[in-house]
């Protein structure tokens, strides 16, 4: 199993464009996530789902979108990038409410 | 008052040491307890998970959970230079509400 990946690595974006941060899981999980990561601050929820179909706003949400159209993948969509959204990404998955989370190896956002 | 609160040292242990890691935490509702092991620039990694209140061990690690004073501790034993990474708490109760630590950074020094 490879897990949670993740895609681009890394990404420079300039303000006011666009892009779409990739995440598949293959260990069959029902919940994903995604969290930024800024120093200091610990992991901050952006957006979680429950399954294929479901999704709902976490902690940060503003600025993203996400769609979940089959239980693998997980996109982060980022309108109108902003320096303020500059941070690591990282996407998770569990396989349950309260089970624990396996997270994938990130993404890390330049907006300048 | 936040959630889960989390020392950020940096800390650093000579080799051998035993190490421990701390965080406290506000929500008597909490059962479920997490340690992660964050290397600089990857993604965190599940070390511990425990449910409720009490210790368990694997390899040198034991994770320990005292419910009545809130508080979950980390222990490493002969601490080793492939230890040093940052630790991150994490806890929940069953829904979908999950709180991180902000980390704690360790480097065992050879």
């Amino acid at each position: 199993n490879a897990g949670v990946t993740q895609t681009p690595k890394f990404r420079i974006l300039k303000i006011g464009q666009s892009m779409t941060l990739q995440c598949t899981q293959d260990m069959n999980h029902n919940y994903m996530y995604w969290y930024r990561q800024d120093p200091g601050m610990g992991l901050k929820l952006i957006y979680y789902s429950v399954g294929a179909g479901i999704t709902d706003k976490g902690e940060v949400p503003n600025g993203y979108n996400v769609s979940r159209s089959t239980t693998e993948d997980f996109p982060l969509r980022l309108e109108l990038a902003a320096p303020s959204q500059t941070s690591v990404y990282f996407c998770a998955s569990s396989l349950g409410v309260g089970g624990a989370k396996y997270f994938g190896p990130g993404t890390r956002l330049l907006v300048l | 008052q936040k959630e889960v609160e989390q020392d950020p040292g940096p800390l650093s242990v000579p080799e051998g040491a035993i190490v421990s890691l701390n965080c406290t935490y506000s929500n008597s509702a909490f059962q479920y307890f997490m340690w992660y092991r964050q290397y600089s620039r990857k993604g965190p990694e599940l070390l511990m998970y425990t449910y409720s209140s009490g210790n368990k061990e694997d390899g040198r690690f034991t994770a320990q959970v005292d419910k009545s004073s809130k508080y979950i501790s980390l222990f490493i034993r002969d601490s080793q230079p492939s230890d040093s990474a940052t630790y991150l708490c994490a806890m929940t109760n069953t829904g979908n509400q999950f709180y991180f630590g902000t980390g704690t950074s360790l480097t065992v020094i050879p």
